[in-house]
């Protein structure tokens, strides 16, 4: 079975450009969530959606935003971008919303400059 | 929102010593507690969880503590191997709504 898909896995950006990321879960999976990763801070939770709903959201500005599809593929988007965007955005899939484990992608590594 | 402090943020031991990560969360109605293990350049996996009707778990060389009453869990590791190296971190979960902690580097000493 194919693992969480993740793309692009690596791009540059300047300030104030947007930028959208794109996951594909395991196959069966419907729940897809979002996190940033930066040295020191550890994962960051932005948001997680299950059948097309976001059912959580973390505390980050408007400028993130996502979206899951019916095949529950997940796009996010951030807007606006500033130097602090620059992370590793990791996705992770779950059987569903109320199911432990997260199987994570390896990540889309933004670097804006 | 549910806070998840861990400690130490880095780990060095000497190769068959053991390692023992701290966490401690704010809010008591937490019930899921699962531990990620992120290898350098990899991607996180869980090594181990805890539900909260549950005091200690073992798996192999690995083992994971948890004391409602104070809110906080522990990861152990014994006879720590080379491969053992790598980030590693804790959560509490909500309704399974994730918070992780700021993760451990551990690094074993040949």
């Amino acid at each position: 079975k194919a693992g969480v898909t993740q793309t692009p896995r690596y791009l540059i950006k300047t300030r104030g450009q947007q930028v959208t990321l794109s996951c594909s879960p395991i196959s069966g999976h419907r729940s897809v969530s979002w996190y940033q990763q930066t040295p020191g801070q550890g994962l960051q939770f932005l948001f997680e959606y299950f059948s097309e709903t976001q059912r959580n959201k973390g505390n980050f500005p408007g400028r993130f935003s996502g979206r899951q599809f019916s095949n529950s593929r997940s796009e996010m988007n951030v807007s606006t971008l500033e130097l602090g965007d620059s992370a590793l955005y990791l996705c992770a899939s779950r059987l569903a919303a109320n199911t432990g484990e997260l199987f994570f992608g390896e990540g889309s590594r933004l670097t804006v400059l | 929102g549910e806070n998840v402090e861990q400690h130490p943020s880095t780990l060095s031991v000497q190769e068959g010593d053991s390692a023992v990560i701290k966490c401690t969360y704010s809010d008591s109605a937490s019930n899921y507690f699962p531990w990620y293990k992120q290898e350098l350049g990899k991607r996180p996996q869980l090594i181990i969880d805890i539900r909260s009707n549950v005091g200690e778990k073992k798996d192999q060389r690995i083992a994971v503590t948890l004391n409602k009453t104070a809110k906080h869990f522990s990861l152990h590791i014994t006879e720590t191997q080379p491969e053992d190296s790598a980030v590693y971190f804790c959560a509490a979960s909500i309704d399974y709504k994730l918070s992780f902690g700021a993760g451990t580097t551990v690094t074993v000493r040949a």
